[in-house]
């Protein structure tokens, strides 16, 4: 099946810096590859996903890219700020498969 | 719309003991799915369901059980409860397969003591 591996387990930084999240995974068939938000004591939600047809995806202050040679795709956060604080989830899913395999998380700590 | 909504919230349930963890959407979703998320971990699948009547194993099925007579419910049955199980679960639907967004419940946190 399949095998996704985020880094890094914890992030930490500076409000206004950028954050950056990488996550590779093992299916070449993979085709779909959502980002989900957790806050804490909450559940995950959608942030912004991108299809293996499109290389970048941005929605304001956030960006996906995705390498499908490497086999591997990140999260861009750039301005971050206090709210943006949470766990990060990236997953992987392909077509005419049902289900999603998540990464590990990442902590995300934003200091004001 | 209430989206995906599961009960209870919080369970603390003994060794041995059983329970059934509820899961109701009512987005019409053929695709529903209950992970488990350990403490500083990511979600793994337990069970998940294609449509009334047809569900399937996922990552970590063992000490579980699921049925999907509805559309819209897909409960979760743990027998014998082992501290192993501690856990907070989340189910989820989605409406297609694996390539939409899954929405998911607000979670149980259950602990086995």
């Amino acid at each position: 099946g399949e095998n996704v591996e985020q880094h890094p387990s914890t992030l930490s930084v500076q409000e206004g810096d950028s954050a950056v999240i990488k996550c590779t995974y093992s299916d070449s068939a993979s085709n779909y590859f959502p980002w989900y938000k957790q806050e804490l004591g909450k559940r995950p939600q959608l942030i912004i996903d991108i299809r293996s047809n499109v290389g970048e995806k941005k929605d304001q202050r956030i960006a996906v890219t995705l390498n499908k040679t490497a086999k591997h795709f990140s999260l861009h956060i750039t301005e971050t700020q206090p709210e943006d604080s949470a766990v990060y989830f990236c997953a992987a899913s392909r077509n005419n498969f049902n289900k999603f395999y998540f990464g590990s998380g990442t902590k995300l700590n934003v200091k004001p | 719309n209430a989206g995906v909504t599961q009960t209870p919230k919080f369970r603390i349930l003994k060794i041995g003991q059983s329970m059934t963890l509820q899961c109701a959407q009512d987005m019409n979703h053929n695709y529903m799915y209950w992970y488990r998320q350990d403490p500083g971990m990511g979600l793994k699948l337990i069970y998940y369901s294609v449509g009334a009547g047809i569900t399937d194993k996922g990552e970590v099925p063992n000490g579980y059980n699921v049925s999907r007579s509805t559309t819209e419910d897909f409960p979760l049955r743990l027998e014998l409860a082992a501290p192993s199980q501690t856990s907070v679960y989340f189910c989820a639907s989605s409406q297609d397969r694996g390539v939409t967004e899954a929405f998911f419940g607000q979670g149980t946190r259950l602990t086995v003591v």
